[in-house]
Formats: C-alpha cells, sequence, structure tokens
C-alpha cells in the first residue's frame, strides 16, 4: 500500500532563513508527488507536484521540492521564509494507475511556523 | 476561472440526522474528490466521481454516499450522523487529463455533530 510520512509535525525557522519541510514516501511503481498548503479554516493550495523529468520542481510562492528516488523522499524547501509562509503543509502521493482514479495519499501534516 | 466552491460552509446537525453536502467544480473539470479531515485521522479519501460514476472509493461505511450530475456537480451524504464524523469536508476537482491530475480544492464544509 501507498504511504506518506512527514516526520516532523512542526517546523520552526525564522523569516529570512531557509526552510524544509520534510516527506517521506512508499510507493509500487513511479510515485506522483504532491504538495499542498492549508491556511487556517481554509481548504488545500497546490503548491507543486513530480510527476517525472528534473527532480527539482518549483512551484508557487518561491517553493521547490526535490525528488530523491533512493532516499524515497520528496522535500519541501524555500530560500528565504516569510512569516506569511506560516500555514499547514501536506505531502501527498497519487495513488493513479494510467488515470485509473485521482485518489491522494496525504501525510500527517506539518504545522510550519516562521517568526519575525 | 472560478474555483471549486462547496455549500454550505458551516452545518451543525444532531445525531441521527442526515446531511447532505454540495460541491461545484472548476468548469470543464469532470472529476471530483471528497475528502474528511479530522484533528485525529487527517485527511482521508472518500470518493472520486467521474463522469457521474463512482472511480474509487475510501473505506467509510455505507453511510457516506455521494453521486455526481451531468454538469459534473457533486454532492455527498451522510446518513444518521454519528458525533465522529464532525469534521471538515473538502471536495477537489481535477482536469480531464490522465496522468496525475492536480486536484483542486474548495474551502470546505465544516460538519459539527451535536
Amino acid at each position: 500500500a501507498q504511504s506518506v510520512a512527514q516526520p516532523e509535525d512542526q517546523v520552526n525557522v525564522a523569516e529570512g532563513n531557509p526552510l524544509t519541510v520534510k516527506c517521506t514516501y512508499s510507493v509500487s511503481g513511479n510515485p506522483y508527488l504532491f504538495w499542498y498548503v492549508q491556511y487556517p479554516n481554509r481548504g488545500l493550495q497546490f503548491l507543486l507536484k513530480y510527476i517525472t523529468g528534473d527532480n527539482l520542481v518549483k512551484g508557487s510562492y518561491g517553493f521547490e521540492a526535490e525528488f530523491n528516488k533512493s532516499q524515497t523522499s520528496f522535500h519541501l524547501k524555500k530560500p528565504s521564509a516569510l512569516v506569511s509562509d506560516s500555514a499547514l503543509y501536506f505531502c501527498a502521493v497519487s495513488e493513479n494507475y494510467g488515470g485509473a482514479t485521482n485518489k491522494l495519499i496525504f501525510g500527517t501534516g506539518t504545522l510550519l511556523a516562521v517568526q519575525p | 476561472k472560478a474555483g471549486v466552491t462547496q455549500t454550505p460552509r458551516y452545518l451543525i446537525k444532531t445525531r441521527g440526522q442526515q446531511v447532505t453536502l454540495s460541491c461545484s467544480p472548476i468548469s470543464g473539470h469532470r472529476s471530483v474528490s471528497w475528502y474528511q479531515q479530522t484533528p485525529g485521522q487527517g485527511l482521508q479519501f472518500l470518493f472520486e466521481y467521474f463522469s457521474e460514476t463512482q472511480r474509487n472509493k475510501g473505506n467509510f461505511p455505507g453511510r457516506f454516499s455521494g453521486r455526481q450530475f451531468s454538469n459534473s456537480r457533486s454532492e455527498m451524504n451522510v446518513s444518521t450522523l454519528e458525533l465522529g464524523d464532525s469534521a471538515l469536508y473538502l471536495c477537489a476537482s481535477s482536469p480531464p487529463n490522465l496522468m496525475a491530475d492536480t486536484q483542486y480544492f474548495g474551502p470546505g464544509t465544516r460538519l459539527t455533530v451535536l
């Protein structure tokens, strides 16, 4: 069965410093990986995805993620954190075999707190 | 383009009642998925509809059901509500591509069961 792990419940970083939110995955076959962000009392906003190609994926709001097949990881990164980046971040893997479904399996989420 | 809309945004029900939630996908999107979000269980997949057919279903009891209309709008229904059904219910729509479609989420419906 496919699964996603986010080992850190919370990440604290000072504004202006680089941030990393970790994600590891377990899939059979090629992984389709996603990052979403959730602000309080809001739905999920799509940040970026990895399907194939370059291991470094660039997304919205200056975020990027690095796909590492040997370490089965897909960590989210940003070179310089903003206070407005403070939110709940979810990593997800798509249980999608040739278009048969769009089911997403989510990690437990990581709360990012950026201090001014 | 307008985003995914969900109505109502907030609902309060009592145990034993039933509830219907509505989701309007982004124009042109044919796939609609539903997720339940709770503090204890996190984000869990309920079901997905594509062209009015249920394409996949998560591990939820039969009290949870859904349907999709010809205009791609979707509804989910929960019968005989239990306290544990209190959650944020999220709807997501995807464009009609084949591989690893990006899902775009609505703001959710917050259901409270008393």
